[in-house]
């Protein structure tokens, strides 16, 4: 069965650390790979996808992820955090069908201080 | 920009009593889905809609729940007895037609709140 893992359910950095929140993924054929932003009070936002084009993946406000398919994995980075970046994120997985529905992961939450 | 909108923010309701939430998805869009989320926990699918009928729906959408387009426009979701663990916020999705990516564009969400 298809699943998403995010390891981490809370992680904090200090403002202009590294950002690493890990996200590896289950699944029988090629998947499809996201990461959503949840601010406060608000909607689940895309900050970047992956379907099958390049590896590394630049999304929206600095941040970034890579699909290594040997480590069934898609962490999202971004090489220095600000505190606006404090949110839920979540990694959700697709197939290439038609019509399939995203499954999301648990979701880590940032925490950024300063 | 193109967005799904959700109504309504927020519904206080009783136990036992019926709940409709309403969603506009984007208007070239044709599959839509619904999600919830409990607070603090992950966002859950409820079901998946294409061309006027369900094509995939969770364990957790049971007989309580149930979907319709009503018009060229809008998407709802009904909950007939709201129980006390239907608390969630409730997010409506539409997919862009032609797209295999699964790219799903989500509105702000319903919070609802079963009393």
């Amino acid at each position: 069965a298809q699943s998403v893992t995010q390891l981490g359910s809370h992680v904090s950095v200090s403002e202009g650390a590294l950002v690493l929140l890990r996200c590896n993924y289950s699944s029988s054929v090629p998947p499809y790979l996201f990461w959503y932003v949840q601010y406060p009070n608000q909607g689940l936002q895309l900050l970047l996808k992956y379907t099958s084009a390049a590896t590394l993946v630049k999304g929206i406000n600095g941040f970034e992820a890579e699909f290594k398919k040997s480590e069934t994995s898609f962490h999202l980075t971004k090489p220095s955090a600000h505190m606006s970046d404090a949110a839920e994120y979540f990694c959700a997985v697709s197939f290439n069908q038609a019509g399939t529905a995203l499954i999301f992961g648990k979701g880590t939450t940032l925490s950024v201080s300063s | 920009e193109p967005e799904v909108t959700q109504t309504p923010s927020h519904q206080v309701t009783q136990m036992g009593q019926e709940v409709i939430l309403r969603c506009v998805p984007i208007s070239n869009h044709l599959y839509f889905y619904w999600y919830r989320q409990i607070l603090g926990q992950k966002v859950e699918f409820l079901v998946s809609f294409y061309n006027n009928e369900i094509s995939e729906k969770s364990e957790i959408f049971d007989d309580q729940f149930s979907v319709e387009r009503p018009d060229g426009s809008n998407f709802t979701l009904k909950i007939r007895s709201t129980k006390l663990e239907d608390s969630a916020m409730y997010f409506c999705a539409s997919r862009e037609t032609g797209s295999n990516t699964g790219e799903l564009f989500f509105g702000e969400g319903s919070r609802l709140t079963v009393l």
